[in-house]
Parts: C-alpha cells; sequence; structure tokens
C-alpha cells in the first residue's frame, strides 16, 4: 500500500532562518507531488506541484521554492524565513496520468517568531 | 483560472439532522473531478466523496451525497443524520488535466448534541 510521510510535524523558527520540509511517498511510481499552505480563514493554497522529477511549477510567487530530487521525495525550502510564512503546510500525491484521489500527509506546523 | 468557492464559513446542525455544504465552481475544461474532503481535528485531510463530471448520477458514500449541477457549476453535500464525529473542516475541491487540485476556503462544520 501507498504511504506518505512528511516531517518535522512542527517547527519554529526565527525570522530570516531557513526553512526545508520534506515529503516522501513509498509504495507508488512516478507520482504527482504537491506542496499546500493551509492559512486561517484562506483554505488550502497551492504553492508548487510537480508532475516529474525537475518539473515544479510555482503557483505564488515568494520566497519558497521546491525541489524534486528524487523520484518520490518533495522537498519546500526557503533561504530566509519571514513572518508571513507561518503556517500549516501539507504534503500531497496523487498517481500520474489520472486525476483521481489526492493523498495527504500529516503536514506540518510553521511558526516564524 | 479555475475558481472553487464556498460561501459558508461556518455551519451548526442538530445530532442526526441533515446538513447542506456549498460549493461552486468555475473552470473551461469539460472534463475533470470535484470532490470534498474532511479535516477533522487531527487536521489529516480525508476524502469524502469524489465526483467525476462527467457522470450525471450523483454520488453517494453511506450517509454523504452530492448534488452536482454541471450546468450551474455548482457541487453541494449533503451529509444526512449527523454524528458527532462528522464535526471538521470541510473543503471543496477541483481537478482537471492540468493536475492541478484547487480547494475553497473551508466550511467549518459543528455537529451539535
Amino acid at each position: 500500500s501507498q504511504t506518505i510521510h512528511q516531517w518535522p510535524a512542527t517547527l519554529v523558527q526565527p525570522v530570516g532562518s531557513p526553512l526545508s520540509l520534506e515529503c516522501t511517498v513509498e509504495g507508488t511510481s512516478n507520482p504527482n507531488l504537491y506542496w499546500y499552505r493551509q492559512a486561517a480563514g484562506r483554505g488550502l493554497q497551492l504553492l508548487f506541484y510537480s508532475v516529474g522529477i525537475g518539473q515544479i511549477s510555482s503557483e505564488v510567487p515568494q520566497n519558497l521554492s521546491a525541489s524534486r530530487p528524487q523520484d518520490r521525495q518533495f522537498i519546500l525550502s526557503s533561504k530566509k524565513l519571514l513572518l508571513s510564512d507561518s503556517g500549516f503546510y501539507l504534503c500531497a500525491w496523487s498517481q500520474q496520468g489520472f486525476t483521481g484521489e489526492l493523498f495527504f500527509g500529516e503536514g506540518s506546523r510553521l511558526t516564524v517568531l | 483560472a479555475q475558481t472553487v468557492t464556498q460561501s459558508q464559513p461556518e455551519m451548526s446542525v442538530q445530532e442526526a439532522e441533515t446538513v447542506t455544504l456549498s460549493c461552486t465552481y468555475d473552470t473551461s475544461e469539460n472534463n475533470y473531478y470535484l470532490f470534498w474532503y474532511k479535516q477533522p481535528p487531527s487536521r489529516q485531510m480525508i476524502l469524502v466523496i469524489r465526483q467525476e463530471a462527467y457522470k450525471q448520477q450523483n454520488a453517494t458514500e453511506n450517509r454523504f451525497s452530492v448534488n452536482f449541477q454541471k450546468a450551474a457549476k455548482s457541487f453541494s453535500l449533503k451529509i444526512s443524520d449527523s454524528q458527532l464525529g462528522d464535526t471538521a473542516m470541510y473543503f471543496c475541491a477541483l481537478v482537471s488535466g492540468t493536475y492541478k487540485y484547487i480547494f475553497g476556503t473551508g466550511t467549518r462544520l459543528k455537529v451539535l448534541a
């Protein structure tokens, strides 16, 4: 069966510090991968998605970036965090070539102080 | 651009009663999928129900059913016999061949004992 793991679960970082959130999918190959941010009153905002290694689409201009160094690994990064980067970050995956269910990780709570 | 709108930020329902959550969307695609996701206090996203746009028949999953009005671009969720465990944030979502899953801002549902 397929599983998705996301870490760390909780992170408290000072303004201006770097960020790295990691997500790994197991039990499937060549998945579509996604990063979402959930802020109060704003629902789930799509940040990045990837349909293959090295293929990253950015949806919202910001100081965040994403990378996909391996088929089932998706990393969200920042060189310098802003207060506005605080939020709940969700990684997700779906089957390649099939617009079916989106499977979510457990989420990462980021607080920037 | 594709959009999903949920106009009810919060709703409440008495246990065992029926409640309907509203969702409207906009897309220029002919083939797309619509979803309702549930996010309980644990914050784990759970798929409630899925509807393929090419299917005229409304999807049902036990106590959950949808009213899919393609011409009106409306996709409401009906929860029958509401249970305390249904208390959660509910998100409506849309995906098409671009593989971008777009979510609404959510409706917070509280089931009252």
